[in-house]
Formats: C-alpha cells, structure tokens, sequence
C-alpha cells in the first residue's frame, strides 16, 4: 500500500523569506513523487515531480523540491515566499513498481504567506 | 491548449435526483481519473479508465456511483439517486501513459445535495 503523510495543516510565513512544506511517503517500491497547488476554488495545478535522478527537483514559479530516500521525504521548498504563493499544496506520490496508475494524495497543507 | 474541461461547475440538487457530471480529458491523453474532494476526507480517487477501459473502479462508495467513458475525449460520473453525503468537488484529471503519467485536473464540479 502507498500512502502520504503531510503533518502540517497549515504553514505560516513571511514574504520574503523561505518556505518549507513537509511530505513524507511510503511505497514499497520505488516512488514518483508529485507537488500540486489548489488555488480557491480552482483545480490542482501541476508543480513538480520527481522520477528518478537528481534529488533536487526544481518546478512551477521557483518552487523546489528535495527528494530523500533515507528519511523517505519530498519536502517543497521555495526561497523567497510571495503572498501569491498563499494556497493548498498537496504531496502525492505513486509506486513505480506496481501497475496502479492513481496517485495517493496526502491531506494537504494550508500556506499562508503575510506581507 | 484548453486544459480538461468539466461541467457543470456547480450543481445543486435534491436528495433523490440523478446528477452527472462530465468530463472532456486533455487531447492526446489516454488515462482518465475522476477523483472527490471533501474537508473530511480529502482527495479520493473514485474510478480511473485507461483507453476508455475502467481500470479500478475500487474507490466508487456504492452502486449509486457509476461512471462511464465511451470514446477517448468523453467521460461522465453519474450519481442516482444523490444524497446529502454526496456533496464534494469532483475532479477530473487526465494524463498520457507514459511512463510517469503525470496527470491534469480539471476545474472541479462543486455539487450540493440538499
């Protein structure tokens, strides 16, 4: 079974100064690892993923991700928060070693950034 | 490119009624994945296609839920008769069957079963 813990509801921070948002994942094989942002009212938008490779993944609007294995976390990361960046973001992930196609979603994280 | 389009975006129905909801995946995409979202349960995946072929449908809550998708840029949940608990955003996603199949939501329906 696949599954995805994000263990912050909601993750305050000042514009301009970097974020973090925290996922971490099971499988039991080896994982594809996404990010997506809901915007209110809007659908997920797609932001980054990671397959295999280089651990740093850099996506959508300077957004970054970390892939590591041994403490099996995906954290977001961005340098410089925006107030814009104010949203949902959900980690998901899939197991590449199985033929289900769905993603797991974890239960998201609220950002808040304040000018 | 227009995205994955859905409609209605909003539905408010009584208990009882038939509602569904319709989906048009991404051109060139060959999975389909319709998915709820609500503030108890949070995204869930309902039914994916592959090729149009229903491929899991193991998170459909009951035989109220159907889904159907008879050509590749078609696809259409139907809930009858709704209830209340029913209420949620239901998504609609697309991706290509690569590899990784990266997948695109749609807008959401939000619906409302009084």
């Amino acid at each position: 079974a696949q599954s995805v813990a994000q263990p912050e509801d909601q993750v305050n921070v000042a514009e301009g100064n970097p974020l973090t948002v925290k996922c971490t994942y099971s499988v039991s094989g080896n994982p594809y690892l996404f990010w997506y942002v809901q915007y209110p009212n809007r659908g997920l938008q797609f932001l980054l993923k990671y397959i295999t490779g280089d651990n740093l993944v850099k996506g959508s609007y300077g957004f970054e991700a970390e892939f590591n294995k041994s403490q099996t976390s995906f954290h977001l990361k961005k340098p410089s928060a925006l107030v814009s960046d104010s949203a949902l973001y959900f980690c998901a992930v899939r197991d590449s070693d199985t033929g289900r196609r769905a993603l797991t979603f974890g239960s998201g994280t609220r950002l808040q950034v304040q000018p | 490119d227009a995205g994955v389009i859905q409609s209605p975006r909003h539905e408010v129905t009584e208990m009882g009624q038939e509602v569904t909801l319709r989906c048009k995946p991404i051109s060139g995409h060959n999975s389909l994945f319709w998915y709820r979202q609500t503030m108890m349960r949070g995204l869930e995946l309902l039914i994916y296609f592959n090729n149009n072929v229903p491929i899991d449908d193991s998170g459909m809550p009951e035989d109220r839920f159907s889904a159907k998708m008879p050509n590749a840029s078609f696809s259409t949940l139907k809930i009858q008769p709704s209830e209340p608990r029913d209420s949620a955003v239901y998504f609609c996603a697309s991706s290509f069957r690569d590899r990784v199949e990266t997948q695109y939501f749609g807008p959401g329906t939000r619906l409302l079963v009084l």
